[in-house]
């Protein structure tokens, strides 16, 4: 079945420092890929998308580009800060079912 | 505008009990679907309401229902819980559904613990 993997975390930078979070997926079909960012107490936001293959997407710093050869879609941001922290969750929308499948997240902690 | 309402924020209940959480979305969002957060397993998807209709439902027992009303707040019910039932519960609102690609406005869920 349809799956996402991510790098397990905690990623630990200091502020402006390069961010790579990697995701990759397994998936038939063409799903569409997102990222979404759930900061301490809250609920997920959507940080970006990606509904074909080579599409970037982009929001706040951050982008992403679907990758099909590579089945991936890298979360990348050139310069963290310390609001960044947070946990951040690959997901693709499997295109037969339209369930949204989720990464298991990865917490990024950013350091002054 | 209001942001999608979860309550209780938090509940504890023992194991063989049942629970109902409650789920208001955003005016005008019809579609309404749930997710539980484990440290283990991530997200994994509950099921999705429209309309007052299921329209999708994840790999979960029969323990797990929910419904819709007309207004387009959503109710789960989990019935005689077990220990593995502990976990954060999100909903998530959208005006027509994961279909669509659109954008999910989540909640800041309903931490459930079951003793």
């Amino acid at each position: 079945g349809n799956s996402v993997t991510q790098m397990e975390g905690p990623v630990t930078l200091s502020e402006e420092a390069f961010l790579t979070i990697n995701c990759t997926y397994t998936a038939t079909g063409y799903p569409s890929l997102f990222w979404y960012v759930q900061y301490p107490g809250e609920g997920l936001q959507l940080l970006l998308k990606a509904t074909k293959a080579d599409d970037k997407g982009s929001n706040k710093g951050f982008e992403a580009t679907y990758r099909k050869e590579t089945t991936s879609f890298h979360l990348e941001k050139g310069s963290v800060q310390v609001s960044d922290s947070a946990v951040y969750f690959c997901a693709l929308r499997d295109g037969n079912t339209d369930k949204l499948i989720f990464g298991t997240g990865t917490r990024l902690q950013v350091f002054p | 505008k209001a942001g999608v309402t979860q309550t209780p924020r938090y509940l504890i209940k023992t194991r063989g009990q049942q629970v109902t959480l409650s789920c208001s979305p955003i005016s005008g969002h019809r579609s309404v679907s749930w997710y539980q957060q484990t440290p283990g397993q991530g997200l994994q998807f509950l099921f999705e309401y429209f309309s007052e209709t299921q329209r999708n439902k994840g790999n979960f027992p029969g323990r797990f229902s929910g419904r819709q009303f007309s207004n387009s707040r959503s109710e789960m019910n989990v019935s005689t819980l077990e220990l593995g039932d502990s976990a954060l519960y999100l909903c998530a609102s959208s005006l027509v559904g994961l279909a669509a690609n659109e954008k999910l406005f989540f909640g800041s869920g309903t931490q459930l613990s079951v003793l």
